[in-house]
Order: C-alpha cells, then structure tokens, then sequence
C-alpha cells in the first residue's frame, strides 16, 4: 500500500502568516486521486482540496494545493483563526486508499 | 441538503460484533455517482479507511481489516451498515460514515457524517 508521510506533525504559526504543508508518498501517485481534508476538535473531516489542486465548494481561495509524482503541498496563504486545525492528505491512487498522519497548524 | 448519521452501540465488549448502520438523508443511496464507505480514528490518532461499498451491493475492503469485516447496503432504507467481528479494544474508535466520489475510479470523501465513538471494554 502506498504510504503518505506529512511533514511538519506540528507548524505553530500566527495568525496572517503562510502555511505550507507537505504530503510525500512512498510511490507515485496520480495528481487526479491526491485530496485534502481538515479536521477540527470534535468534528468530522471536511473535504478541502481533490484533485491535487481543485477546491471544494464554499473553499476559500486562501487554500491552494499543488504537486505530481510523490510530492504535494497545501498552502493557507493567510491564516485565518479558523484554519488552526490539524490537515490530512489521502490518495486513492492505488487501492487502499491511505491517508498521511496528519498535520496539526497550531497557534504560535 | 444530503446528510449521513451514523447509529449503533457505543460500547461493545471484546470479541463481540461491532455493528454500525449508516442513513443517508435528503438524497438516496443509489446513485451512480457515489460509493458508501466506512473510516475510522482510534482517539487521538489518524485515519484508517475500512471499507465501501455500491449501491448495488459491490463491496471493497481494507485487505487489513477485510477477514473480519462485511459492508452492506439497503436502498429500502437508504442505509449502509457495518459489521466488524471479534473486536478488541485496539478498535476503539470514532467511526465515520462517509460519501466516496466515484470518478473512474473512487476518488475522496465529500461528505461526512458526525461520527459515533465506539468502546470496545468489558
């Protein structure tokens, strides 16, 4: 199965900042299968980024995601309170479908 | 709008059946669009996908989990469920029902429900 590897587990980060999060896999992963998901305290995930780049509807434009092959990025341009939250990456490239351990984007 | 609500026991005890059913509402199950699936997130931890299933009864299934697991659907009810066997505590967890885009293949979770804690303890 392909392995998803996120990186930083942890970005403290204040608000307005950039955010920059990374999603590497263990083998290439078509562009088409790569989605985002964020997932606040208590809450279920909630679709972001598919596609590796498309947003989902009512997505602000603050959320970009770029990438091909093993490695992706999701970007928050500028964060807002309530983008503190932890990020999973997931590809269903290739069957099962796996996600990455998460990032969590914590208030510095 | 279309939602998803899990139900079922939230404490089961060990090597009993868990068994978990989705309801879909405000849309039916039996679109061409979607597959139906299940994932979970043992407390504190990341998640784990378990299984899906189509309208039509196709199932797939996490090749981890798939000796202990059955999915299936009732478009009566316009309802999934989940059985899992012999569980331990190292399955406890928050399960998810969710709505699988189907492109040319599955391709992510749109929808999700609020997900149900499930406590496998004596």
């Amino acid at each position: 199965e392909i392995v998803l590897t996120q990186s930083p587990g942890t970005l403290s980060l204040s608000p307005g900042e950039r955010a920059t999060l990374s999603c590497r896999a263990s083998q290439s992963v078509s562009s088409s299968y790569l989605t985002w998901y964020q997932q606040k305290p208590g809450q279920a995930p909630r679709l972001l980024i598919y596609g590796a780049s498309s947003r989902a509807s009512g997505i602000p434009d603050r959320f970009s995601g770029s990438g091909s092959g093993t490695d992706f990025t999701l970007t928050i341009s500028r964060l807002e309170p309530a983008d503190f939250a932890v990020y999973y990456c997931q590809q269903y490239g290739s069957s099962p479908t796996t996600f990455g351990q998460g990032t969590k984007v914590e208030i510095k | 709008q279309l939602q998803l609500q899990e139900s079922g026991p939230g404490l089961v005890k060990p090597s009993e059946t868990l068994s978990l059913t989705c309801t879909v509402s405000g849309g039916s199950i039996d679109s061409s669009s979607y597959y139906w699936g299940w994932i979970r997130q043992p407390p504190g931890k990341g998640l784990e996908w378990i299984g899906s299933i189509y309208y039509s009864g196709s199932t797939y299934y996490n090749p981890s989990l798939k000796s202990r697991v059955t999915i299936s659907v009732d478009t009566s009810k316009n309802q999934f469920s989940l059985k899992m066997r012999s569980v331990t505590a190292a399955n406890t967890a928050i399960y998810y029902c969710a709505r699988l885009v189907l492109g040319l293949v599955p391709m992510y979770f749109d929808l999700w429900g609020r997900g149900i804690l499930v406590t496998v303890s004596s």
